[in-house]
């Protein structure tokens, strides 16, 4: 079976720090993968996802950045996060149809 | 272009009250799939249903039920005798093969004792 997991799960990190989040699929092949982000007491927004290794298309212009460099592993990144970073970060993965999508535990960022 | 709103920000009931989660869609697609993810304070999302646009057919699980009609392009999710676990924000989704999910704004519930 699929599994899929993100760490670290909590992060506190002061403005102008670097980020890097982590997400990785177990049991599938050529997932298409998703990152999503939930500010407090908000929805989930869309911010990037990849069809492939090296693909990433962006959904929101920010400073966050994405990677893809291998199959089933997924980064988010930052070079110096902002306060408006903060939020609830949950990794995603489909299957090629992108019809139905399977969240990770999430990431809860916190910058100070 | 794909659309999810679930009007509803917040509702409070008291346990063993009754409570239906708005959900109104938009797509240009004939097919299509529905979703509703409950998301505890945990944070994670918590699969509930998938229902495809081909399917208008009522769900029940339990004391959860959903009513799709493509008519007015509603998915209601109804929570039947309410209890204090069922305290989550709920999302509402769509999505479209080859293309993104959508979800609504999420609904929070409270339940209260």
């Amino acid at each position: 079976s699929q599994t899929i997991h993100q760490w670290p799960a909590t992060l506190v990190q002061p403005v102008g720090s670097p980020l890097s989040l982590e997400c990785t699929v177990e049991g599938t092949s050529n997932p298409n993968l998703y990152w999503y982000r939930q500010a407090a007491g908000r929805g989930l927004q869309l911010l990037f996802y990849s069809v492939g290794i090296g693909q990433i298309s962006s959904e929101v212009p920010q400073n966050l950045s994405a990677s893809r460099p291998q199959d089933r592993q997924f980064i988010l990144s930052s070079k110096k996060l902002l306060l408006s970073d903060s939020g609830f970060y949950l990794c995603a993965w489909s299957d090629i149809t992108g019809v139905e999508q399977y969240f990770g535990p999430g990431t809860r960022l916190t910058v100070t | 272009a794909q659309k999810v709103t679930q009007a509803q920000t917040e509702i409070s009931v008291v346990e063993k009250e009754d409570v239906t989660l708005d959900c109104v869609y938009e797509t240009r697609d004939t097919t299509y799939y529905l979703f509703w993810y409950k998301q505890p304070p945990s944070g994670e999302l918590v699969f509930l249903i998938r229902r495809n646009s081909f399917d208008e057919q009522n769900e029940i699980s339990g004391r959860y039920s959903w009513n799709f009609q493509k008519s007015t392009s509603s998915f209601n999710f109804t929570i039947t005798a309410s209890q204090v676990v069922d305290s989550a924000v709920y999302f509402c989704a769509l999505s479209e093969p080859w293309g993104d999910m959508r979800f609504g704004a999420g609904t929070r519930l409270t339940v209260k004792p």
